[in-house]
């Protein structure tokens, strides 16, 4: 299986600062044949269900703000916000969709400092 | 607009078994694979399987193969999960999740998700 490991469980940023989410897997998501990286990351807040953000590690699902940004590519992956707002207090995770099981990082939980 | 509604919460006892239903509306059924996720209490997500609502064909993780199965009602565009042989590490949110490229590779990420369900095991 591959394994998908975050970092920082938590943190804690000041509204208006960068939140940084590091996301590494166990081996390399990019799949040759297209070069695209079978990543994605939702965003899930208390009692909902996860929200898309990202897939494609970098393409952004429709309605997400342009203060998050999906980077990396390989084994390392980044979320950022660039500009906390409250309303981006949530877990954060990602998912590889490379291979079988899909399987998700242990999440991230965001809050204001 | 795309809709997956789940059935309401339920509480089993141990060996008991759970159906869940994810009602879905706003697109054409067999467009797009149905995935179920589940998540534990403070818990992170993980992975059950999917249909192929095309096919009706679906795949199991291996850590549940024997105790799933997942089927479908394409006339009421609605998906089920069936967990069998309940236990307490079985309590969790259980949620329906299209997948976003409609490609039935069964590698795919999720642009929709069910409200979830809960399902309680009692000991």
């Amino acid at each position: 299986d591959i394994v998908m490991t975050q970092s920082p469980d938590s943190l804690a940023v000041s509204l208006g600062e960068r939140a940084t989410v590091n996301c590494k897997s166990s081996q390399s998501l990019l799949y040759s044949s297209n070069n695209k990286n079978y990543l994605a990351w939702y965003q899930q807040k208390p009692g909902q269900p996860p929200k898309l953000l990202f897939y494609w590690a970098s393409t952004r699902a429709s309605g997400v703000p342009d203060r998050f940004s999906g980077s990396g590519s390989g084994t390392d992956f980044t979320l950022t916000i660039s500009s906390l707002q409250a309303e981006d207090v949530a877990v954060y995770y990602c998912q590889q969709f490379y291979g079988s099981p899909l399987t998700f990082g242990g999440g991230t939980k965001v809050e204001i400092k | 607009q795309v809709q997956l509604v789940q059935s309401g919460a339920e509480v089993k006892e141990a060996g008991a078994s759970v159906k869940v239903s994810c009602k879905v509306s706003g697109y054409t059924f067999t467009d797009y694979s149905i995935h179920w996720v589940r998540q534990a209490p403070g818990r992170g997500l993980e992975w059950m399987g999917w249909i192929n609502p095309k096919s009706g064909d679906p795949k199991y993780a291996q850590k549940f193969q024997g105790r799933v199965t997942m089927t479908m009602d394409t006339s009421i565009t609605t998906a089920y999960m069936d967990l069998t042989r309940l236990t307490s590490d079985d309590t969790a949110v259980y949620y329906c999740a299209r997948d976003g490229r409609g490609k039935f590779s069964g590698y795919d990420y999720y642009d929709y998700w069910g409200q979830g369900t809960l399902v309680t095991i009692s000991s």
